[in-house]
């Protein structure tokens, strides 16, 4: 069965610092799909990026990048030079193409509070 | 472009009630998935919904139903309601199957007394 571990609970850094997020998954599949979701206080979670399983090339947006790595089934998420305003919690997902939940079905992790202190 | 919507915004029912959340996805968007997320946990799947036909279910009892309406909006059922199913009920749309990105509503806050 797919799963999805975030095991930093809470982060706590001072702006301007950067600051890593890790995701570790487990599926079976070979053809799954990779997410990152962030929640503010006001509750909606916010889409902001999506992975195929075979694309490993490392992507950057801005403050923001991502390092997948299949030898280590890691799907890790760098904010540089963070801000207050990234506070949030932040939830890695996984979808996979032929899972017994159906094509969509996300698994999501417990996912990791970033708090940024001014 | 009008994003995902929900509705209402809260709600309390008591145990042993029915209740229903309504959804409209975002323009373009065929697929409908709801998700539970409990206080201080991830979102779990429920099930989702793709021109109008059940296409994927979760770890849910049959208690939790839903419809999906040919303009693509949907509507979550619960039956017989108990105390563990207060939570946050989100709703997501995507354009359509196989790994897209989906969007997330503002969900529905369901407490159960």
């Amino acid at each position: 069965a797919q799963k999805v571990t975030q095991a930093q609970t809470e982060i706590s850094v001072v702006e301007k610092e950067d600051v890593t997020l890790d995701c570790v998954y487990e599926t079976r599949d070979t053809t799954y799909y990779l997410f990152w979701y962030k929640q503010p206080p006001s509750g909606e979670l916010v889409f902001l990026i999506r992975r195929n399983s075979f694309d490993e090339q490392n992507e950057i947006s801005g403050r923001y990048s991502w390092n997948f790595q299949k030898s280590t089934s890691s799907f890790n998420f760098t904010i540089t030079a963070s801000q207050v305003v990234d506070s949030a919690v932040y939830f890695c997902a996984l979808s996979e193409l032929w899972g017994y939940q159906g094509a969509d079905g996300l698994t999501f992790g417990k996912g990791t509070h970033l708090i940024i202190q001014p | 472009e009008t994003g995902v919507t929900q509705s209402p915004t809260h709600l309390i029912k008591t145990r042993g009630q029915q209740v229903t959340l309504r959804c409209s996805s975002q323009s373009g968007h065929n697929t409908v998935s709801w998700y539970q997320q409990a206080l201080g946990q991830g979102p779990q799947f429920i099930f989702q919904y793709y021109r109008e036909e059940e296409n994927g279910r979760g770890n849910f009892p049959p208690r939790f139903s839903g419809l999906q309406f040919p303009n693509y909006s949907s509507e979550l059922n619960v039956n017989a309601l108990e105390l563990d199913d207060s939570a946050l009920y989100l709703c997501a749309s995507s354009p359509g199957q196989g790994g897209y990105e989906q969007y997330f509503g503002p969900g529905t806050r369901l407490t159960v007394t």
